[in-house]
Order: C-alpha cells, then sequence, then structure tokens
C-alpha cells in the first residue's frame, strides 16, 4: 500500500528566496507524480508530472525531480514570491487513484 | 477550453437528508474521478469512472454512491448525512484511463456543510 508523506507540514520563507519542498513514498514501485497547488478553499492546480521513466520536469520557476531508488520527490521553487503562498501536494498515480501526501503549507513574507 | 465544472459550489444539508453533486469532466476526458478533502484526513479518493464503468472505489461506506454518463458527466451522491460528511469534495478528470501522461485536472469542489 503506497504512503506518501510531505515534511515539513508548514514553511515561511522570505520573499525571494529558493526552496525545496520534500516528498517521500513507500512504494518505489510509482507511476507517475503529480505536483499540485491548493489556494484556501479552491481546488487544486496542477503543477507538474513526472512520469515514472522520467528524472525531473520544469516548468518556468518551478522544477520537480523523481529518485525513485530513494523514495523521493522534491519540488524546487527558485525566486519565490508572494504570490507562492500556498499549500502543495503531491500525489503518486497509483492504482486507478491518487494517493496524496498531507501537503505543505508555503508562506511567502514580503 | 473550459475546465473541469462542478456544481454547486456550496451546499448546506440537514443530518439524515441526502445530496447529489454533479461534476463535468474537460470535453474529451472520459476519466472522472472522485475525492473527499477534510482538514483531518486530507484528500481521500472515493471512487473512479471511466467510459461509464466505476473501475475503483475507495474506503467509504455505502451511503456514498456514484455514476456516470454517456456524456462523461458524473454524479455523486451521499445518503443520509452525517456531521462527518461536512467536507470539501473534488471531482477530478483524465482523457486516460489512471491518469497516464496527462495526469488529472481538478474542479474547484463543492463545498458541502451538514448541520
Amino acid at each position: 500500500k503506497q504512503e506518501v508523506t510531505q515534511i515539513p507540514a508548514a514553511l515561511s520563507v522570505p520573499e525571494g528566496e529558493n526552496l525545496v519542498l520534500n516528498c517521500s513514498f513507500t512504494d518505489s514501485a510509482i507511476y507517475n507524480l503529480q505536483w499540485f497547488r491548493q489556494d484556501p478553499g479552491k481546488g487544486l492546480t496542477s503543477l507538474l508530472l513526472i512520469q515514472s521513466s522520467q528524472r525531473e520536469q520544469t516548468s518556468g520557476r518551478l522544477n520537480a525531480s523523481l529518485d525513485k531508488s530513494s523514495g523521493r520527490s522534491t519540488l524546487y521553487i527558485a525566486a519565490s514570491q508572494p504570490g507562492d503562498s500556498a499549500t502543495y501536494l503531491c500525489a503518486d498515480q497509483g492504482a486507478q487513484k491518487l494517493v496524496f501526501g498531507q501537503g505543505t503549507r508555503l508562506t511567502i513574507n514580503p | 477550453k473550459a475546465g473541469v465544472t462542478q456544481t454547486p459550489r456550496y451546499l448546506i444539508k440537514t443530518r439524515g437528508q441526502q445530496v447529489t453533486l454533479s461534476c463535468s469532466p474537460i470535453s474529451g476526458h472520459r476519466s472522472v474521478s472522485w475525492y473527499q478533502q477534510t482538514p483531518g484526513q486530507g484528500l481521500q479518493f472515493l471512487f473512479e469512472y471511466f467510459s461509464e464503468t466505476q473501475r475503483n472505489k475507495g474506503n467509504f461506506p455505502g451511503r456514498f454512491s456514484g455514476r456516470q454518463f454517456s456524456n462523461s458527466r458524473s454524479e455523486m451522491n451521499v445518503s443520509t448525512l452525517e456531521l462527518g460528511d461536512s467536507a470539501l469534495y473534488l471531482c477530478a478528470s483524465s482523457p486516460y484511463d489512471r491518469g497516464g501522461a496527462y495526469g488529472y485536472t481538478f474542479g474547484s469542489g463543492t463545498r458541502l456543510t451538514v448541520v
């Protein structure tokens, strides 16, 4: 049974910093890994998807990596902005469902 | 291109009542999944439909049911509502079974409050 963990649960950094969010999973037989952001009271917005055969994906200031051997994925955010404040969730596309971590609540302070 | 549309956005119901939530996927998407989000349990999978067939079901009581129509629109029904059913219900669509290289696109959710 796949379990996904995100640590820390909350993170607060000053504007302009580069930061890394972590995602760990117990089953290395990961299908694909998808990163989302969620603003308070809203739905999920897909940020990046890394297929199991890939090592990383990039979109703008975001870069996500996947290391199946260590059971880890990271989301790197460059030059953070106040608008990046949100909860970030990672999820494994398991057997016909997404298995989510609990999320990291990110606050970027101006 | 329209995104995933969920209706209604907000709903207040009384314990014991039943409720139906609706989800219209992105045009051309055949897979629709439902998730429940609560502060304590996070995001939990309810069920997935692909081409009108339920492909997978989460660990929820039988009071939670769903269906998918031939136009891929999906409905979720909760009968005999309990206070613990208060949550944000999210729908996700994908063109493929299991998400695949496209992944999933989520709607804005329906906020259900049971009083």
